[in-house]
């Protein structure tokens, strides 16, 4: 069955450290792998989206994302974290004719100044 | 208009009652999908309308809910007999081209 794990469910970082968020998936084919950031208030933005080619993505905000085929995961990062990135992270894999979407159960990230 | 809008933004209805919740889609995206997002939990697919094509409802988690889309305008989500496991906030979501979901603001649904 598909599915998507993001085994952190909270996570606290310093203004200025490095930030990655754990995604991993299950899925029969060929992943569209998404991260999507969902702040107070606001709607579901997406980061960044992975369908083929170069396994390392970049995305808005200075977000990068690496796709690993053998570990089934999809990790987001970010080098330097700024206060305004506080929000809820959510990992999601596309079926494949998009009819669908698995979301991950959310990331919330705390950044202490 | 700019983005994908939902009404109503909150809704809070007595346990037993039906409600509609309405999203009016970016123009021209064709493919337009329902999800519930129960409180810290993820986003749980309902349903996805793409043009003219036959719905696929495998998400829907019981014949309580349907929903209905006419060609590429409105779609409106129906819950008859709400139940309080029915609380959620419901998002709905448009897709271009690029298979990039533009999510609306969500309806929060409460169930007295």
């Amino acid at each position: 069955a598909q599915s998507v794990t993001q085994p952190d469910i909270h996570i606290t970082v310093s203004e200025g450290a490095s930030l990655e968020l754990r995604c991993n998936y299950s899925y029969g084919a060929t992943p569209y792998l998404f991260w999507y950031v969902q702040s107070p208030g606001q709607g579901l933005q997406l980061l960044l989206k992975y369908f083929s080619g170069d396994t390392l993505v970049q995305g808005i905000k200075g977000f990068e994302a690496e796709f690993k085929r053998s570990q089934s995961s999809f990790n987001l990062r970010k080098p330097s974290v700024h206060w305004s990135d506080a929000a809820e992270y959510f990992c999601a894999v596309g079926a494949y004719n998009f009819n669908k979407f698995y979301f991950g159960s959310g990331t919330k990230l705390n950044v202490k100044p | 208009g700019a983005g994908v809008s939902q009404s109503p933004s909150n809704k809070v209805t007595e346990k037993g009652k039906d409600v509609e919740l309405r999203c009016d889609p970016i123009s021209g995206h064709t493919a337009l999908y329902w999800y519930r997002q129960r409180l810290g939990q993820g986003l749980e697919f309902l349903i996805y309308f793409q043009g003219n094509s036959a719905p696929d409802k495998s998400g829907l988690p019981s014949d309580r809910f349907s929903a209905e889309r006419t060609g590429e305008s409105v779609s409106t989500l129906t819950i008859q007999r709400t139940q309080q496991e029915d609380s959620a906030v419901y998002l709905c979501a448009t897709r271009d081209r690029h298979y990039e979901q533009y999510f609306g603001p969500g309806t929060r649904l409460t169930v007295t």
